[in-house]
């Protein structure tokens, strides 16, 4: 069935420290892994993407990386600010058509 | 180039009522799919339109419908409200050409509460 799964659902940090979030996914034809951040009273908005043909992408202070073998993909956020804090979600295609998200994972930002 | 529109951004009916949310998309895309967030389930899929046809469907009840117009906007139907109704909706457009996932953007979303 189509599934993905993230973890933390939490996570607290010290400003400037790295915050990473990780996502598994049970569809094998998936190969779109978009991250979105979710701000309080706004919709989700897409922050990075990765495609099945290549195992990283950076874009300043966030990267993601790709396992295909194992079936996980990681968002990665370096040098935090209080501005990051937000619900992060992961997705991935199932049926290579429609986008199911994980759970969501709560990230605050300490000063 | 403006953005994924939804409209009305608050909504308060009552159980029993029907509803219908608005989304326009972003200029030039065709695909316009529709999700339930709340803070137990997080974003569950309800169905996705692509040139005016239901290409996709989540696991909600048939009191869930939508249609898409030859503009590509698109309506959501709810009919006989019940409270775990309540919830944000949330549209995301994206090209959805060849049928293949995207960059699919959202818009603010439809506070729905139900009473």
């Amino acid at each position: 069935g189509e599934n993905v799964e993230q973890h933390p659902s939490t996570l607290s940090v010290q400003e400037g420290d790295s915050a990473v979030i990780k996502c598994t996914y049970s569809d094998s034809a998936s190969n779109y892994f978009p991250w979105y951040k979710q701000e309080l009273g706004k919709g989700p908005q897409l922050i990075i993407d990765i495609r099945s043909n290549v195992g990283e992408k950076k874009d300043q202070r966030i990267a993601v990386t790709l396992n295909k073998t194992a079936k996980h993909f990681s968002l990665h956020i370096t040098e935090t600010q209080p501005e990051d804090s937000a619900v992060y979600f992961c997705a991935a295609p199932h049926n290579t058509d429609k986008l199911i998200f994980g759970t969501g994972t709560r990230l605050q930002v300490f000063p | 180039k403006a953005g994924v529109t939804q409209t009305p951004r608050y909504l308060i009916k009552t159980r029993g009522q029907q509803v219908t949310l608005s989304c326009s998309p972003i200029s030039g895309h065709r695909s316009v799919s529709w999700y339930q967030q709340t803070p137990g389930q997080g974003l569950q899929f309800l169905f996705e339109y692509f040139s005016e046809t239901q290409r996709n469907k989540g696991n909600f009840p048939g009191r869930f419908s939508g249609r898409q117009f030859s503009n590509s906007r698109s309506e959501m139907n709810v009919s006989t409200l019940e409270l775990g109704d309540s919830a944000l909706y949330l549209c995301a457009s994206s090209l959805g050409q060849g049928g293949i996932v995207g960059e699919a953007f959202f818009g603010q979303g439809t506070r729905l509460t139900v009473v």
